[in-house]
């Protein structure tokens, strides 16, 4: 099994309707990440979290929101999708303490919005 | 702020040639720098990773890269492309100690010519 778990792996919505994209970990580690794919532009954080009480905006938050249930649950929300949030999401983990961790990633959701 | 460019976006090679993919950082310090290789349909997997010492840094599955400060560059070499390298590859600099995340580059697309 995957270490890092994305759920749905693709979905296809209409534009104004709520969509969540969940993420789950076995690798007990503190910090989890959202990045959007698209083509060209490489991975844009989306929002991180370092532990359950701790949530941050990355540089592209807007249109998204973000819950950390628990240590190994990190779920992405679009309130009321739109055409330009279809992309490629990646959910990712990271064990290190300040610049010490790599990322481990999710295979991703690939999400179309019509 | 930190960046990170790729100045190639499609790099075409015949297997068994050589490979070498270039990367370019900005950053004030010494960066911890990464490469990751997205296969199709797949996540992001580590290749290699450089924090400090010797500046050749060898990686899973024969790919190696070079660390040069004066150059800002972490290129990454394969002395025989398979066929199964055909991917996509991110270069990334690593989180510092003053809050910045992963940052990464736009991707270089590789294609193995059989």
């Amino acid at each position: 099994d995957a270490d890092v778990t994305q759920t749905p792996r693709n979905r296809i919505t209409k534009t104004g309707k709520r969509i969540m994209l969940e993420c789950s970990q076995t690798k007990g580690h503190d910090r989890m990440y959202w990045y959007r794919q698209d083509p060209g532009l490489g991975l844009r954080l989306i929002y991180y979290s370092f532990d359950v009480k701790d949530i941050n905006k990355g540089e592209i938050s807007d249109g998204y929101s973000v819950s950390r249930q628990a240590q190994a649950k990190f779920s992405l929300s679009l309130e009321s999708a739109i055409p330009n949030q279809t992309a490629l999401y990646f959910c990712a983990t990271s064990g290190g303490r300040g610049r010490g961790g790599e990322l481990f990633f999710g295979e991703g959701s690939r999400l179309t919005v019509l | 702020a930190q960046s990170v460019t790729q100045p190639d976006i499609h790099i075409t090679v015949s297997e068994g040639a050589s490979l070498e993919l270039r990367c370019n950082y900005s950053y004030g310090a010494t960066p911890y720098l990464f490469w990751y290789v997205q296969s199709p349909g797949q996540g992001l997997q580590l290749l290699l990773k450089y924090f400090s010492g010797d500046t050749l840094v060898q990686g899973i599955k024969g790919f190696e890269a070079e660390f040069k400060r004066s150059q800002s560059s972490f290129n990454l070499r394969k002395p025989s492309v398979h066929w199964s390298d055909a991917a996509e590859y991110f270069c990334a600099v690593g989180p510092d100690n003053y809050g910045q995340n992963f940052v990464f580059g736009p991707g270089t697309r590789l294609s193995v010519l059989p």
